[in-house]
């Protein structure tokens, strides 16, 4: 299994519901992220969990709360979001924390906040 | 903050020309990543060149590295239809442990 598999595909949400959503990868990487996109940019990095811990935290609202269940597993739960939260949310892995591989991403998740 | 400066933006060629996209970078590096997103879908690597590498080849892929200028060109042969996509490069940083950073990416268009 050699990639990154990200639910739902699309979610559409209002500004007071509280979702999550999943990231799974069973290829042995220590080292996960999430990255929020917004269109026509580039990946921007939100959190990074090297071996289950939260090791980065770019200064992500506290509306948006990772987890990190097992070594598989990423969530990213959502609450009272924004519209200006719409956005494409990647999560990647990497076999550790520096990234010297290069990164697996998942297809991501188009989020619509409305 | 954004570590790396594609050029140029956008890039539309006739299938079977080359293409070449340019990354330039601010901070010393560890090593450089060139990454390729279709439209609204995931990023998928293509190729990472190291700090004390000037040139790599993957298939149709050519990346080279300067190093002096802080610089890096991905240069695609050949083009095919499906090379449309976006392309953008990562750069990590030598003091910037656990992440890579992306730059702003050059969107590449071949014309059939």
């Amino acid at each position: 299994d050699t990639e990154v598999t990200q639910t739902p595909k699309h979610l559409v949400m209002g500004m007071t519901n509280k979702k999550s959503l999943k990231c799974e990868q069973h290829m042995g990487h220590r080292a996960m992220y999430w990255y929020k996109q917004k269109a026509k940019k580039p990946p921007e990095l939100m959190f990074v969990y090297s071996y289950e811990k939260l090791s980065i935290n770019e200064s992500v609202p506290s509306r948006f709360s990772p987890e990190c269940p097992n070594s598989s597993l990423l969530n990213l739960h959502l609450h009272a979001l924004q519209p200006e939260d719409s956005a494409l949310y990647l999560c990647a892995s990497s076999q550790e924390r520096t990234g010297l591989y290069g990164y697996t991403f998942g297809s991501g998740t188009r989020l619509t906040v409305v | 903050s954004q570590q790396g400066e594609e050029d140029p933006q956008a890039l539309s060629i006739q299938e079977g020309e080359n293409a070449t996209m340019n990354c330039s970078y601010k901070t010393s590096i560890n090593n450089l990543q060139w990454y390729r997103q279709n439209s609204g879908r995931g990023l998928v690597h293509l190729i990472l060149i190291r700090s004390n590498e000037r040139e790599k080849h993957s298939g149709r892929l050519r990346v080279t590295l300067d190093t002096s200028k802080k610089s890096s060109s991905l240069l695609i042969t050949a083009s095919r239809a499906a090379d449309t996509a976006s392309y953008f490069c990562a750069t990590d940083g030598r003091n910037r442990d656990d992440k890579i950073i992306f730059g702003k990416g050059t969107r590449l268009h071949i014309l059939p």
